[in-house]
């Protein structure tokens, strides 16, 4: 069965520093995607990233990275320099092409706050 | 503007009074699919739908249906809400069958007295 954890329930930085949050992934499938969504406090939920199990090229996006890893099943995202308005619980996700395909597994989330 | 609607957005009810959560999205996804969200659980799966009149369950179905009879509505029915069905509750939708990223509504708060 597919399974996501994300071990951090909360983190607490202060401005300008750097945070990564763990995502941690298993699933039986070759081909499967991984997907980072914020939820902020206003609580509507973003999408971030979307990954390919085809695609390990880590990825970067302003302040923004990602860092997939296969080896470890691992899909880390980390904040460089990080401003409160990255105050949010975000949320690491799994989809798998075949097995069961249409399930969308989520993670508990990680909720991190961003002090001045 | 490409949205996924959700009506109503807040909602008190009783237990065992019949409701419906509609769910609406404008952007011609073949996919959408309803979850909860309680604190410390993050996001599950309650159903979802690859197209028009396919359905399935997804990891906590119990308590719920739903139908999909036009490409764009996924309501959500409680036919008969408990209490442990209070929650936040969110639709989303998708172009294609999960490889692509999901849109998602607003959400609706549920409480079951």
């Amino acid at each position: 069965a597919q399974k996501v954890t994300q071990a951090q329930t909360e983190i607490s930085v202060v401005e300008k520093e750097d945070v990564t949050l763990d995502c941690v992934y298993e699933t039986r499938d070759t081909t499967y995607y991984l997907f980072w969504y914020k939820q902020p406090p206003s609580g509507e939920l973003v999408f971030l990233i979307r990954r390919n199990s085809f695609d390990e090229q880590n990825e970067i996006s302003g302040r923004y990275s990602w860092n997939f890893q296969k080896s470890t099943s691992s899909f880390n995202f980390t904040i460089t320099a990080s401003q409160v308005v990255d105050s949010a619980v975000y949320f690491c996700a799994l989809s798998e092409a075949y097995t069961n395909a249409g399930k969308s597994t989520f993670g508990d989330g990680t909720t991190l706050t961003v002090k001045p | 503007e490409a949205q996924v609607t959700q009506n109503p957005r807040y909602l008190i009810t009783v237990t065992g009074k019949k409701l419906t959560v509609t769910c609406s999205q404008n952007m011609n996804h073949e996919y959408m699919s309803w979850y909860r969200q309680d604190p410390g659980l993050g996001l599950r799966q309650i159903y979802y739908s690859m197209n028009v009149e396919v359905t399935d369950k997804g990891d906590v179905p119990e308590g719920y249906k739903v139908s999909r009879k036009e490409k764009r509505n996924f309501p959500l029915i409680l036919e008969s809400p408990s209490p442990n069905q209070t929650s936040l509750y969110f639709c989303a939708s998708s172009f294609g069958l999960l490889n692509n990223e999901q849109f998602f509504g607003p959400g609706t708060r549920l409480t079951v007295l």
